[in-house]
């Protein structure tokens, strides 16, 4: 079965400052990989995914996130961080031949952008 | 765009009661889950549903259970609300895939507290 590690649960950073947040996953099949983002008092929204092809992923909001097989990473990344991106986020995996079957999300990172 | 709404924001009930939280999809989705979230413990997958008339447990369905009587709903029942059921409640939708699994749509949440 597979399984996300976000390997840091709290992460501040000063605005305009780069950011990356850490996800690693366990699996020994093919995966789809997601990053959400929940701002505070909503629901997660989809950041970016990861389905086939090109292993840099763009996603909203300027993040991107780099899918690494050999490391089974897909770590998420910004350039420049702002005060909205101030928010909870997670990472997710689905196995490609298990199908159909609910995503599975690591414990979340909190970003906290500090002015 | 996808919307997933579920019926309250927020809600307080007194332990014992019977709880019923709403859930509708307006996108056709064969997939619809719950879940609670809870500080440091991430989300936690309750109940889900391939098809109407369908549920499948998740990691935490004691004191829960579900009803899906139409495609675009699906409710979950805590049938004696405790305090340790106070938490966020999510539910999220999802096209079905012949493999692996697409995005999850998510609702803005609600709140409950149990006293």
């Amino acid at each position: 079965a597979q399984s996300v590690t976000q390997l840091d649960s709290q992460v501040p950073v000063f605005e305009e400052a780069p950011v990356e947040l850490r996800c690693n996953y366990s699996s020994s099949v093919s995966v789809y990989l997601f990053w959400y983002v929940q701002y505070p008092n909503q629901g997660l929204q989809l950041l970016l995914k990861y389905l086939s092809g090109s292993t840099l992923v763009k996603g909203i909001n300027g993040f991107e996130a780099e899918f690494n097989k050999s490391q089974t990473s897909f770590h998420l990344r910004k350039p420049s961080v702002h005060i909205s991106d101030t928010a909870e986020y997670f990472c997710a995996v689905s196995e490609i031949p298990t199908g159909n079957t609910p995503l599975v999300f690591g414990k979340g990172t909190r970003l906290s952008v500090i002015a | 765009d996808v919307k997933v709404t579920q019926s309250s924001r927020y809600l307080v009930k007194r332990t014992g009661e019977k709880v019923f939280l709403e859930c509708v999809q307006d996108m056709d989705h064969e997939n619809m889950f719950w879940y609670r979230q809870d500080p440091g413990l991430g989300l936690r997958l309750i109940y889900f549903s391939y098809d109407v008339k369908m549920k499948e447990k998740g990691d935490i369905p004691e004191g829960y259970s579900v009803s899906r009587e139409k495609k675009e709903r699906f409710s979950l029942i805590l049938e004696s609300a405790s305090t340790n059921q106070t938490s966020m409640y999510l539910c999220a939708s999802s096209p079905r895939l012949a493999e692996g699994t697409d995005t999850q749509y998510f609702g803005p949440g609600t709140r409950l507290t149990v006293l």
